[in-house]
């Protein structure tokens, strides 16, 4: 079993809909959680840390359900600049060291 | 943007030659990444460095050697390239580390090909 799974779509999404993807984790321990954002044949960008009480940045959405080992993003009103590949990334040591996900395809259709 | 550079973006190589990647920050971070990213997978931890002359091995660092002599510059250097190192190489930079890594900023990338 993977560290981090993730659904790696794609998902089709009309625009103006919403759309959310889940992430799950395997090590019970793990402390820090991000979302990244990865566009085509570009670096991975951070799109959001998740804290335990959940948080939003403008139309997105991240919750974290340590009971389920799980995080989630939530994109409201997408646009198509949306479109991109979401990287969901776990620390689950004390170290340097980050674990990620093979991350979720998102295309926004007009 | 933080000013991580990559040299070279694109190459392509032969089985058995070796392989040096530069990537070089003007952020003055002190933590810094070697990742390979390959479908179907995460982004893999190849190496990492904590300081200059300080570096340790990641997820999947057989095949592959590190080295940082200044703050700003991190070597990569595959000793004898194999067609399964056939990948796109990112460097990332962050500046915490103790009690794990906060955001990580990448370069733009190296796309390697052994043939």
């Amino acid at each position: 079993r993977k560290e981090v799974e993730q659904d790696p779509g794609p998902f089709n999404v009309p625009e103006g809909a919403t759309v959310a993807f889940n992430c799950t984790y395997s090590n019970s321990a793990s402390q820090s959680f991000f979302w990244y954002r990865q566009d085509c044949r570009k670096e991975p960008k951070l799109l959001m840390s998740v804290y335990s009480s959940g948080n939003e940045d403008g139309r997105f959405t991240a919750q974290l359900n340590r009971a389920s080992q799980y995080i989630s993003l939530l994109i409201r009103d997408s646009k198509l600049s949306d479109s991109a590949t979401y990287l969901c990334v776990v620390n689950v040591k004390s170290n340097y060291q980050l674990i990620w996900g093979a991350g979720t395809k998102l295309i926004i259709k007009p | 943007d933080a000013g991580i550079t990559q040299s070279p973006r694109h190459k392509v190589t032969e089985t058995g030659t070796p392989v040096t990647l530069r990537c070089h920050q003007t952020e003055n971070h002190r933590y810094m990444y070697w990742y390979r990213q390959d479908p179907g997978h995460g982004l893999r931890l190849i190496h990492y460095s904590y300081g200059v002359k300080d570096t340790d091995k990641g997820e999947v660092s057989d095949g592959y050697s590190v080295s940082r002599s200044k703050t700003e510059d991190f070597l990569l250097t595959l000793e004898s390239a194999t067609s399964s190192q056939t990948s796109v190489y990112f460097c990332a930079i962050s500046e915490s580390g103790a009690g794990g890594p906060g955001e990580q900023y990448f370069g733009p990338g190296t796309r390697l090909t052994v043939t």
